[in-house]
């Protein structure tokens, strides 16, 4: 079974531009986390989406959004971006039922300049 | 507000001896706990979890304490070897919520 896979794997951009990652879950998975890893601040939960719809959402600005398509893939969205926006994006997927495992993708790393 | 807290951010330990990682948490609602393992450029990797039913659970070398009274949760790596140098994050999860939180991170050394 294929794990679960996000595009693209590095990226660099400047200020002020946006930009879009993407996460494919594992097949089955109808649950979708996004994370921002930075040093020292361990995993920060961004948002989660389960069926199209977002169900949680962490303690970032409006600039930071996402959404989730009818086959469960999911985008992750940030606008102006800022030199602190600078980190590793990671997603995670799950079937949504109870204690469950969440299982990552390797990640996104972005850096702004 | 840190509901998950690993106050260690590292820790070094000879192979084969044991490895002893901590976390604390705050929220009494939290009833799952997992452990994931993570390389430099890589997602982390799920390790072992654990129910807040339990006290104890093992898998191979790696096993989970669960202390609710303490809200507190250790891994133990017996015996420790080098390609499980890696950051541990502990994961706490409450029912209902759907939304796992992470602490901050352990980053252990196992010397050769």
């Amino acid at each position: 079974k294929a794990g679960v896979t996000q595009t693209p794997r590095y990226l660099i951009k400047t200020r002020g531009q946006q930009v879009t990652l993407s996460c494919s879950p594992i097949s089955g998975h109808r649950s979708v986390s996004w994370y921002q890893q930075t040093p020292g601040q361990g995993l920060q939960f961004l948002f989660e989406y389960f069926s199209e719809t977002q169900r949680n959402k962490g303690n970032f600005p409006g600039r930071f959004s996402g959404r989730q398509f009818s086959n469960s893939r999911s985008e992750m969205n940030v606008s102006t971006l800022e030199l602190g926006d600078s980190a590793l994006y990671l997603c995670a997927s799950s079937f949504r039922t109870g204690q469950e495992t969440q299982y990552f993708g390797p990640g996104t790393r972005l850096l702004v300049l | 507000d840190q509901q998950v807290k690993q106050n260690s951010p590292s820790l070094s330990v000879q192979e084969g001896r044991i490895s002893i990682l901590n976390c604390d948490y705050t929220n009494s609602m939290f009833d799952y706990f997992l452990w994931y393992k993570k390389y430099p450029a890589e997602g982390p990797t799920f390790l072992i979890s654990i129910s807040s039913i339990k006290d104890k659970n093992e898998d191979g070398r790696f096993t989970v304490f669960l202390n609710k009274s303490a809200k507190h949760l250790s891994l133990h790596i017996v015996p420790s070897q080098p390609g499980d140098s890696a950051v541990y994050f502990c994961a706490a999860f409450a029912s209902g919520t759907y939304k796992y939180i992470f602490g901050t991170g352990t980053r252990l050394k196992v010397l050769a």
